[in-house]
């Protein structure tokens, strides 16, 4: 099974950039798909969009297209999720999620959650 | 608002069964194999139950089912035991690389 591991917590004040990351931990975890999913404070889950660690090929959700930046180093198992200027309404949970091998559609891994607080 | 429709929120007893539905389009539900459920309890990341619309992952019991008719899916969830209150979501691949989710069911074992 492989885990995922994400950034810590943060605090950013508007106008600031952040990168969050989610490195995988497992056999031949470049060859992964991972999904980048938002859950605001007391709301539901948001698909953001997906990368493939093997040559970086990023689908984007057109609700998210444009606001944030989906990227990987392959060497070092890891996705990143950017913003170049927060807002507040940025703030909630980003998780990171493994799509299961070729063939299946479902995300069988998750990170802990990085906690994204946007405030002045 | 979510591509996905579920209720917002079910409640049953404990030891009773308890259906949530999931409605789509044909470019979605309907239209692929690929319909999954993730259950997420409070602070914590979703776990998924369900894929390929009625395929249980290992270690998920057996009280947990899917099934889809048309445009809508199902997660029943038989014999209730209080762990399994918690909010419930339904996604759906929708092609080239894309998926939607369902807005989320809080579940309530009463």
């Amino acid at each position: 099974e492989v885990l995922m591991v994400q950034s810590g917590a943060v605090l950013k004040k508007p106008g600031e950039s952040l990168n969050i990351s989610c490195q995988g931990f497992g056999n031949r975890f470049e060859r992964n798909w991972v999904a980048w999913v938002r859950q605001m404070p007391g709301k539901g889950l948001e698909w953001m969009g997906i990368i493939y660690l093997g040559d970086s090929q990023t689908v984007y959700s057109p609700s998210f297209e444009g606001q944030v930046t989906i990227s990987a180093a392959k060497s070092i198992n890891t996705a990143y999720l950017t913003w170049s200027s927060l807002r507040a309404s940025d703030s909630a949970m980003y998780y990171c999620a493994k799509r299961r091998d070729y063939g299946y559609y479902h995300f069988d891994s998750w990170g802990q959650g990085t906690l994204v607080t946007v405030s002045s | 608002q979510s591509a996905l429709t579920q209720p917002r929120s079910v409640s049953a007893s404990l030891g009773q069964s308890v259906s949530i539905s999931c409605t789509g389009t044909t470019s979605d539900v309907g239209g692929y194999e690929y319909v999954s459920w993730y259950q997420q309890h409070p602070g914590k990341a979703p776990k998924v139950l369900i894929h390929d619309i009625d395929k249980r992952p290992r270690g998920v019991p057996d009280r947990f089912s899917g099934s889809r008719s048309g445009n809508t899916a199902s997660l029943i969830i038989s014999g209730l035991q209080a762990d399994d209150e918690a909010d419930y979501y339904c996604w759906s691949y929708a092609g080239t690389y894309t998926w939607v989710l369902g807005g989320g069911t809080t579940l309530t074992v009463l």
